[in-house]
């Protein structure tokens, strides 16, 4: 148990809809950081925030977006969704470099 | 670009006997390495990690090695037992805290 919760835990959505993924992170943990995992893939960088500011940013296009709340949970967005936006979503919450995941959302777009 | 490799994507081995899986970085600036296990639909799970200061480091079953100037680790799992039967990521960082991991390893333990 991790204490990173994220919500949903399945979701379906269709070719450039909008999607908005949640999560909850661990008590204490003032960085979150957010990863794509396609199939046999390890798991892609996207964004990190640190208390409420982004603070590092993959390879992704900014139809990425990400919000940090003063509770440190966090959102994902993702605008003009693709076929291959279809992977499951990590939430990540860190401290002293050790990043502790949720159990992600397997995000699929039809 | 790779930065982390895992070159064997999968590995078997008996119950009880020792499990090494290995990963291979090239990016000088990574000074922190951690490995996770993952099964099927949850999030990967902290097994263990080492600084770039030390070339050991011993958790349980579990140790990791690493060899700075090969730009290698390994984890080491003795013994064996047939739930560590799972996806076994190797990730690395520098100061920046972001992870790039392997592509993964598929660890089956045979009973």
């Amino acid at each position: 148990e991790t204490g990173v919760t994220q919500s949903p835990t399945h979701l379906i959505k269709t070719r450039g809809q909008q999607v908005t993924l949640r999560c909850s992170s661990q008590s204490g943990h003032n960085t979150v950081s957010w990863y794509q995992q396609a199939l046999g893939q390890g798991p892609q960088f996207i964004f990190q925030y640190y208390r409420e500011e982004e603070n590092g940013r993959g390879n992704f296009p900014p139809r990425f977006s990400g919000l940090q709340f003063p509770n440190y949970s966090s959102e994902l967005n993702v605008n003009a969704l693709e076929l291959d936006d279809s992977a499951l979503y990590l939430c990540a919450s860190s401290s002293y470099r050790e990043a502790f995941f949720g159990q992600g959302t397997r995000l699929t777009v039809v | 670009d790779q930065q982390v490799k895992q070159n064997s994507p999968s590995l078997s081995v008996q119950e009880g006997r020792i499990s090494i899986l290995n990963c291979d970085y090239t990016n000088s600036m990574f000074d922190y390495f951690l490995w996770y296990k993952k099964y099927p639909a949850e999030g990967p799970t902290f097994l263990i990690s080492i600084s770039s200061i030390k070339d050991k480091n011993e958790d349980g079953r579990f140790t990791v090695f690493l060899n700075k100037s090969a730009k290698h680790l390994s984890l080491h799992i003795v013994p064996s037992q047939p739930g560590d039967s799972a996806v076994y990521f190797c990730a690395a960082t520098g100061s920046d805290e972001k992870l790039t991991f392997g592509t993964g390893t598929r660890l089956t333990i045979i009973p």
